[in-house]
């Protein structure tokens, strides 16, 4: 099973509110990642989580907080987004970061985000 | 800064028609990885390509890996529509494992009937 979900598919959210993305994956991988992706556009990496720890910001704006529960879980809080951040948010996961196979990240179908 | 960019950005083609996609990068890296995006879709992971000289093929698709020239092709062969898609490859800086991914720009392949 080579699956990782996200939820919602889709959110639509004024300037001023509060939500979150989340990502969950069963394959025991160890390192989870955020990446933003414009239409039209390469994706973009924005945090990574290495043993539920966090390895790589992007030097991404605080109203994007990262959160790691557990290993199979990886959460995107929002806050005070612009309209500039709608965009298609995927979450991904890979296995051991030191292994020695072809570590692939495997991604979520995405969450569509639309500010307003 | 490492910069990963592909040729062509778009492509037009005919069925049956063979093409190659191209994709140069500019620091030393030993991963490279192509992916596959249908519109508003998710990536689906093509290939791993791990080594100097590495070739992988899967259906009409085949991508090979020259590290010297800093240089991945994506070869399609007697191509179908079904492989209408837009395809990325992705460049893993040496030393950060599978952590920290730079895309290309992507080329998006049209084939007609």
């Amino acid at each position: 099973d080579t699956e990782v979900t996200q939820t919602p598919k889709h959110l639509v959210m004024g300037m001023t509110n509060k939500k979150s993305l989340k990502c969950e994956q069963h394959m025991g991988h160890r390192a989870m990642y955020w990446y933003k992706q414009k239409a039209k556009k390469p994706p973009e990496l924005m945090f990574v989580y290495s043993y539920e720890k966090l390895s790589i910001n992007e030097s991404v704006p605080s109203r994007f907080s990262p959160e790691c529960p557990n290993s199979s879980l990886l959460n995107l809080h929002l806050h005070a987004l612009q309209p500039e951040d709608s965009a298609l948010y995927l979450c991904a996961s890979s296995q051991d970061r030191t292994g020695g196979s072809a570590d692939t990240q495997y991604f979520g179908p995405g969450t569509r985000l639309t500010v307003l | 800064e490492l910069k990963v960019e592909q040729n062509p950005l778009f492509l037009s083609m005919q069925e049956g028609k063979n093409y190659t996609i191209y994709c140069n990068y500019s620091t030393t890296s030993d991963r490279l990885y192509w992916y596959r995006q249908d519109p508003g879709k998710s990536l689906e992971s093509l290939f791993v390509l791990l080594s100097n000289g590495a070739v992988k093929q899967e259906g009409r698709l085949m991508a090979s890996l020259d590290t010297k020239a800093r240089l991945s092709t994506l070869h399609i062969t007697a191509a179908v529509h079904d492989l209408s898609a837009t395809y990325f490859c992705a460049v893993d800086i040496l030393g950060f494992g599978n952590e920290k991914l730079t895309f290309g720009t992507g080329t998006r392949l049209t084939i007609i009937p």
